[in-house]
């Protein structure tokens, strides 16, 4: 069974117009993250929460916002998506394997198109 | 600073065995991680290593690290066509939640 769920799978927006990106888990992880990822490059953080602490990274920009209501959800707003927004965004959370290791779980992603 | 680089494409014949490279910067690296991507999909984690470990073998996984030269590597042997997909690097930090990935290699299987 799915245990981080992103929805929608796959979005269309028009250049400028905003959009929210969903991310659920089952885990009842303190930890959750968004990454962007453009084709062939590495997933990038754009922030995490930890709990409801809210950690940006230094170079996402002001266009993309973040809500955590509670442990199972968190979203990522996109305020004025532009053209080089169109990306694939991950979610993930973060809990312990059994040696004590860090593992992040991800979703299947949302793919975001901008016209 | 983090940074973490790996080969672009790998291309193996089905049967042979495959080894993906990966080289990282930051010395205090305490988990380092390989993650697989399917098309569309999001990325599942294969396996991991502690730092304190030169290798880790799992089913037809092996992963070896050199602290020393800081490279990473995993070896997939008897490789199948379902093993086409982006094999991402990853390293993290002890009690830091932030894990940074390699740009991925995209390993392709060839009858």
């Amino acid at each position: 069974d799915a245990m981080v769920i992103q929805n929608p799978r796959y979005q269309v927006t028009q250049f400028g117009k905003p959009v929210t990106l969903s991310c659920s888990q089952t885990l009842n992880h303190n930890v959750m993250y968004w990454y962007q990822q453009k084709s062939s490059q590495a997933p990038k953080l754009l922030f995490h929460y930890y709990d409801k602490d809210f950690n940006n990274e230094a170079d996402t920009p002001d266009n993309f916002q973040s809500r955590r209501p509670n442990t199972s959800f968190c979203f990522l707003d996109i305020r004025s998506p532009g053209l080089g927004d169109a990306a694939m965004y991950l979610c993930a959370t973060l809990g312990q394997a059994g040696s004590g290791a860090n593992v992040l779980t991800f979703g299947a992603g949302s793919r975001l198109t901008v016209l | 600073g983090e940074d973490v680089e790996q080969s672009l494409f790998l291309s193996v014949r089905e049967g042979d065995s495959s080894v993906i490279n990966c080289t990282y910067t930051d010395s205090s690296s305490t988990y380092l991680y390989w993650y697989k991507q399917e098309p569309g999909a999001g990325l599942q984690l294969l396996t991991y290593i502690f730092s304190n470990m030169d290798m880790k073998q799992d089913q037809r996984l092996t992963v070896l690290l050199n602290k020393k030269d800081k490279h990473l590597s995993l070896r997939i042997a008897d490789t199948q066509t379902g093993d086409s997909a982006i094999y991402f690097c990853a390293e993290s930090m002890y009690s830091a939640s932030k894990i940074i990935f390699g740009s991925g290699t995209r390993l392709s299987i060839r009858p």
